[in-house]
């Protein structure tokens, strides 16, 4: 596609509850990255993928979150027994550049997870 | 592990004026330096990167930056401000061993005003 895409846009849900946030990034893009936002902070890592694998999963925060990148194009990040704690912006971006920290990141607009 | 740091929260400026915004950071080895900015209601944008070679590297917007190897600082610069410069930036390090992801700063808020 012309840039990265992210669904929802907006997801509301309770305590407890799993919750799936959809990337799909730019084509040919082969490094995808997940972050998230907190209100007033900058961008915390949670995850990268090479193509299918996971170069650098040292940002998740607990194993109640997980990302899969099954075909190397679409990832999804899963988070399992939501907490209010997990409340945020959760941002995906891609690149067309290989396994370096030289990349440039096209990000998408965000999916703004609320936990009530 | 590398980290960065953006020491002002917000920095005020007047149309026309130059701008600083400043940026330190901590990486093993060889750094690769970015900034970014943030619109509001709108997604992070790249501005511009120094990965080697001169220290001054120019982008976006009229926007450039100098990599300072021994004060380790990357400061975001612009001669002259505008209001739709208004935004807020995030300066980001990555390393070029082990690990190669990118981590930002804080954010800090620049408000031009006319």
């Amino acid at each position: 596609g012309a840039g990265v895409s992210q669904t929802p846009s907006n997801k509301v849900t309770e305590k407890g509850k799993y919750v799936e946030l959809r990337c799909d990034p730019i084509s040919g893009h082969t490094a995808l990255y997940w972050y998230r936002q907190s209100l007033g902070q900058g961008p915390e890592f949670l995850i990268y993928f090479q193509g299918t694998g996971a170069a650098d999963d040292s940002g998740l925060p607990n194993d109640r979150f997980f990302a899969v990148r099954p075909e190397g194009s679409v990832s999804t990040l899963k988070i399992q027994r939501t907490e209010r704690g997990d409340s945020a912006v959760y941002l995906c971006a891609s690149s067309a550049g290989g396994l370096t920290g030289a990349n440039v990141l096209t990000f998408g607009a965000g999916s703004r997870l609320t936990v009530l | 592990a590398q980290s960065v740091a953006q020491p002002e929260d917000q920095v005020n400026v007047a149309e026309g004026n130059p701008l600083t915004v400043k940026c330190t950071y901590s990486v093993s080895g060889n750094p690769y330096l970015f900034w970014y900015v943030q619109y509001p209601n709108r997604g992070l944008q790249f501005l511009l990167k120094y990965i080697t070679g001169d220290n001054l590297v120019k982008g976006s917007y009229g926007f450039e930056a100098e990599f300072n190897k021994s004060q380790t600082s990357f400061h975001l610069k612009k001669p002259s401000a505008l209001v739709s410069d208004s935004a807020l930036y995030f300066c980001a390090v990555s390393g070029n061993t082990g690990g190669f992801k990118t981590i930002f700063g804080a954010g800090t808020r620049l408000f031009v005003k006319a």
